[in-house]
This record gives C-alpha cells, sequence and structure tokens, in this order.
C-alpha cells in the first residue's frame, strides 16, 4: 500500500544544533511533498514544500531535501532555537487536494 | 493575510446534541477541508469542498454533515456523536489546483461526553 512514515518519534536536540528530521514515502508517482510544524494546541504551520522535479530546497534556517531514488524525504533546521520546539509532518499530495500525513516526529530543543 | 479561523475553540458535548464548528478565511481560496486529528496521531481529510460543492467525503460517518455557505465559509454540523470522536477537528484553505499549499487554521478541540 502507499504511506508516509517517519523514523524517529522524537529527536532530541541542544539549542544551536542542527537538526534533521527524515520521512520515508512509498509511492514513487508523488511529485509534492510539504512539511509542516504544529506546537501544542495549534494547528500545522506549513514550512517548506518541494515538488519532484527538484532535489532540494531552501528556506529562511530550513532545507528540504527529496531523494526519488530511495523515497526518501528530510528536513534541516540550522541553528536550532527553543521555538522550533513541536511535532514536525512531513505530507505527500496523494492525488487532487488529497494530503496524506506521516505519524510526525516531536522535536525537543534543550538550552 | 494567512489566517484560517475557527470557531470555537474548545466544545464539550453530549451525545444527544447537536453542535456545529464553524471555519473561515479570506485568502480568496475556493478549496476548504475538514480534517480530523486524535491525539498524538497526523491529521486524516475528512470532506474538501471545491467551489462550494462537496468533492470529496472519505466514508465519513453521517454523523457529520459538511455545508459552505458561500467561499469563506466552512462549516460542520454535528449529531449523535459517539465518545471516540473527541478529536481536534482541524479546517484548512487552498487554491484549487493540484499540488497547491494548504493552510490550517487552529482547531476545534471537541469532547464527546
Amino acid at each position: 500500500g502507499e504511506s508516509v512514515g517517519l523514523h524517529l518519534p522524537t529527536l532530541s536536540v541542544q539549542e544551536g544544533d542542527n537538526s534533521i528530521i527524515n520521512c520515508a514515502y512509498s509511492n514513487s508517482a508523488s511529485d509534492y511533498f510539504i512539511w509542516y510544524k504544529q506546537e501544542s494546541g495549534k494547528g500545522p504551520q506549513f514550512i517548506i514544500d518541494i515538488r519532484s522535479n527538484m532535489d532540494k530546497r531552501q528556506g529562511q534556517r530550513v532545507t528540504v531535501l527529496l531523494n526519488k531514488t530511495v523515497k526518501h524525504l528530510s528536513l534541516q533546521i540550522a541553528a536550532t532555537q527553543p521555538g522550533d520546539s513541536a511535532v514536525y509532518f512531513c505530507a505527500e499530495a496523494k492525488g487532487f487536494q488529497k494530503l496524506v500525513f506521516g505519524t510526525g516526529t516531536r522535536l525537543l530543543v534543550s538550552p | 493575510d494567512t489566517e484560517v479561523t475557527q470557531t470555537p475553540k474548545h466544545l464539550v458535548m453530549g451525545m444527544t446534541n447537536k453542535k456545529s464548528l464553524k471555519c473561515e478565511q479570506h485568502m480568496g481560496h475556493r478549496a476548504m477541508y475538514w480534517y480530523k486529528q486524535k491525539a498524538k496521531k497526523p491529521p486524516e481529510l475528512m470532506f474538501v469542498y471545491s467551489y462550494e460543492k462537496l468533492s470529496i467525503n472519505e466514508s465519513v460517518p453521517s454523523r457529520f454533515s459538511p455545508e459552505c455557505p458561500n467561499s469563506s465559509l466552512l462549516n460542520l454540523h454535528l449529531h449523535a456523536l459517539q465518545p471516540e470522536d473527541s478529536a481536534l477537528y482541524l479546517c484548512a484553505s487552498s487554491q484549487v489546483s493540484r499540488d497547491e499549499t494548504q493552510y490550517f487554521g487552529p482547531g476545534t478541540r471537541l469532547l464527546v461526553l
């Protein structure tokens, strides 16, 4: 079947470190992926997206890498801050207007 | 303005009650969505409206009844819910085309007693 999953349920880092959150997907035909950040008590917040014709995309302190060969997606956060503490979801566009979310990774940033 | 608003923030209802959740966006988006999110789980799609018409129903029980009165508003009518329906209900909106970013509201946390 088709699924979007994450390798690690919880990632703990020190403030100032770089964080890498990974995501595996199984549908090789998928061509659009999004990373969302969800803080406690809030809705998912868009961070960055990438289309399958790209391998890398950069935003402010964030970089998304897409490896279509192994069907792997990662989110890199540079100089992680306490405010980055949240649950991070990758999401895969599965058909028109349908997003399938991964299971989520909790990022804990300690000062 | 990339804001999607939802009311109420919290709702407690009995299994015989009728209540409604409301969602509003002013980004000019013509696609609106309802998601359900259980604790420590990812959001799961329930309904999609495109141009105020229901385009996707993910086999949601009829005790959940969506409504899209105009391009800015989305409602979710609740009737005869079960305790297992307790969850965070999220609204989102986007442009109507393939691979468009969906923007989420803060959600309504629902508790069914």
